[in-house]
């Protein structure tokens, strides 16, 4: 059965310093994958996706991913975290075409000062 | 650009009432999806539409949970009557047949039933 496991529930940086999140996923093909972040009061907003090709993908405000099959991991960093990414955020997998996505239960992201 | 719609941003209501919620996408996204988001979950698709029509609404307890799509543009979710394990937030989103896969959320409708 497909599943997306984000194995960490709260995550607390300081500011500036670097940041990863994981993400793990159970699928029989190769996936379409996501992160997208929440942040209080707003909807989901798209970081970044992973079809296919370079394993390594940009998003949007820094962040990047990188996809590991042998894993069956997309793990989310960013070199150096701002006050402004405390967020919630969301990995999500699923099929080309269908828009049937899973997400994980998301990581809560809190920043220090 | 506008975003995608959605009223009311909050709603309290004791279990056993109705409740309805209202979602207005981006213009000109042909589909559109209804979103159930427990707190400490990630959201879980209810519904998927295609202009007017239902693609997907296997994930939808539609003893309870009904929507519609009138005319293929605004859409509305409803519930009745509410439990207490429907308290949740409510996300819309909406995605254009150009941009391969990428859904577009409205802020959500947050749910208490007490």
């Amino acid at each position: 059965a497909q599943s997306v496991t984000q194995p960490d529930i709260h995550i607390t940086v300081s500011e500036g310093a670097s940041l990863e999140l994981r993400c793990n996923y159970s699928y029989g093909a190769t996936p379409y994958l996501f992160w997208y972040v929440q942040s209080p009061g707003q909807g989901l907003q798209l970081l970044l996706k992973y079809f296919s090709g370079d394993t390594l993908v940009q998003g949007i405000k820094g962040f990047e991913a990188e996809f590991k099959r042998s894993q069956s991991s997309f793990n989310l960093r960013k070199p150096s975290v701002h006050w402004s990414d405390a967020a919630e955020y969301f990995c999500a997998v699923g099929p080309s075409g269908t828009y049937k996505y899973i997400f994980g239960t998301g990581t809560r992201l809190k920043v220090l000062a | 650009e506008a975003g995608v719609a959605q009223s009311p941003r909050y709603k309290i209501i004791e279990k056993r009432q109705s409740v309805a919620f209202w979602c207005n996408p981006i213009s000109g996204h042909a589909t559109l999806y209804w979103y159930q988001q427990i707190l400490g979950q990630g959201p879980k698709l209810l519904i998927q539409f295609q202009n007017n029509g239902v693609v997907d609404d296997s994930q939808l307890p539609k003893d309870r949970f009904s929507a519609e799509r009138l005319k293929g543009v605004d859409s509305t979710l409803k519930i009745q009557p509410a439990k207490l394990e429907d308290s949740a937030v409510y996300l819309c989103a909406s995605s254009s047949p150009f941009v391969e896969d990428e859904q577009f959320f409205g802020p959500g409708t947050r749910l208490t039933v007490l």
